[in-house]
């Protein structure tokens, strides 16, 4: 079985340029997750999708975050513009359904802004 | 709100010896707990959960994991350590009884020396 596939892997942008990370889940995947993890943190929630509909976006920062799932399957996630701050791991993550289940991860867009 | 703590940012052991990593995690309703690590430009690999049912979770290459409601704590362990073992480790919590957010400690790192 296929794993998460995630690109690009690595990244550098100067700050208040834009940026895209593209996801593609494990097939028949229905739940769809974003996190950010900054260098010596644990992930944090950035969003959540249950096939194309956002179940969590309350820790998305919508000002310059933005994500979308049209089709239910892969997923964008756009940062525009850019801050130092964003600079962070950027993981995806897939799971078949939300409560009990597991969140496969995969292996993550390391993003530097300069 | 809900909370995960590792109390040690690293934990360093001989290989063939017994480790433990510690979690301790705060929620609302029901905990469902889970172990992951993450080896270098990797993203988190799956090691085991708890949801309910017998205390002591098994898991991958060994691991395991006891859950222990009353100390509100969900070490995680290995009889025998091995080099290999050697990875950042996270312990993360989702309430059962409300939402679908899963919220992840600040890492612990694991070093078999051997």
């Amino acid at each position: 079985e296929a794993g998460v596939a995630q690109s690009p892997r690595y990244k550098i942008i100067e700050k208040r340029q834009s940026v895209a990370f593209w996801c593609n889940p494990i097939s028949g995947h229905a739940t769809l997750y974003w996190y950010q993890q900054i260098l010596g943190q644990g992930p944090k929630l950035l969003i959540q999708f249950q096939n194309n509909g956002v179940v969590d976006d309350s820790q998305l920062p919508k000002d310059r975050f933005s994500a979308e799932r049209l089709k239910g399957v892969d997923s964008t996630l756009k940062i525009q513009p850019a801050k130092l701050e964003d600079s962070a791991v950027y993981l995806c993550a897939s799971s078949l359904g939300t409560h009990q289940e597991t969140q496969y991860f995969g292996p993550g867009t390391r993003l530097l802004v300069l | 709100a809900q909370s995960v703590a590792q109390p040690e940012d690293q934990v360093n052991v001989a290989e063939g010896n017994p480790l433990t990593v510690k979690c301790t995690y705060s929620v609302s309703g029901n905990p469902y707990l889970f172990w992951y690590v993450q080896y270098p430009n990797r993203g988190l690999q799956f090691l085991l959960k708890y949801i309910t049912g017998d205390n002591l979770v098994k898991g991958s290459y060994g691991f395991e994991a006891e859950f222990n409601k009353s100390q509100t704590s969900f070490h995680l362990k290995k009889p025998s350590a091995l080099v290999s073992d050697s990875a950042l480790y996270f312990c993360a919590v989702r309430d059962g009884n409300a939402g679908n957010m899963l919220t992840f400690g600040g890492g612990t790192r694991l070093m078999v020396k051997p």
